[in-house]
């Protein structure tokens, strides 16, 4: 069974600085890869996804995530964050058979 | 298109009580799961299904009944309602495998019992 771990648990940030949040997937073989960000009280929404190909994959709100086979990771990153990017994000891993796995997440505080 | 549309999107039950949080989808997918969210946990998967006629249990199955004679819905029942049942749950659809199953994300019902 596939599983996801996300090291940092919390992450604070200033406003326009980098963002990079860490991914390690556990799953034999190539995995789908998805993270997705939810607002305080909201659903969760998807940011970007990985099934093959280019492993730099390009997603909404200028985030962006690496795919790299050798590491067993997927992260994500943001150059500039911005107040609004506030917010928990959660990396997932599907295997083929629909069900998704997902990491416990990461809080992400943005300071003025 | 709606989406994913949950109702409830608050419950307080007691002990005891039981009651069905719905959700339907109006895109056509043919994979339906419900999710429960605890702080620190992420999202587990308590039910899926993969077509009409079809469920399945996932990671956390116990205390929780599904059907889907439809499509587009998918209710969730609570049998007897426990504390350790208070938590957000989410339900969620998909395209076939092709899509690499992308999910879409209901709104989320927020479930305490006391």
């Amino acid at each position: 069974a596939q599983s996801v771990t996300q090291p940092d648990i919390h992450i604070t940030v200033s406003e326009g600085a980098s963002l990079e949040l860490r991914c390690n997937y556990s799953y034999g073989a190539t995995p789908y890869l998805f993270w997705y960000v939810q607002s305080p009280g909201q659903g969760l929404q998807l940011l970007l996804k990985y099934f093959s190909g280019d492993t730099l994959v390009q997603g909404i709100k200028g985030f962006e995530a690496e795919f790299k086979r050798s590491q067993s990771s997927f992260n994500l990153r943001k150059p500039s964050v911005h107040w609004s990017d506030a917010a928990e994000y959660f990396c997932a891993v599907g295997a083929g058979d629909y069900k998704l796995s997902f990491g416990a997440g990461t809080t992400v505080t943005v300071r003025a | 298109n709606a989406g994913v549309t949950q109702t409830p999107k608050f419950q307080v039950l007691k002990t005891g009580q039981s009651m069905t949080l719905q959700c339907a989808q109006d895109m056509n997918h043919e994979y339906m799961s419900w999710y429960r969210q605890d702080p620190g946990m992420g999202l587990r998967l308590i039910h899926y299904s993969v077509g009409a006629g079809i469920t399945d249990q996932g990671e956390v199955p116990n205390g929780y009944n599904v059907s889907r004679s439809t499509t587009e819905d998918f209710p969730l029942r609570l049998l007897s309602a426990a504390p350790s049942q208070t938590s957000v749950y989410f339900c969620a659809s998909s395209y076939s495998r092709g899509q690499g199953h992308e999910q879409y994300f209901g709104p989320g019902t927020r479930l305490t019992v006391t």
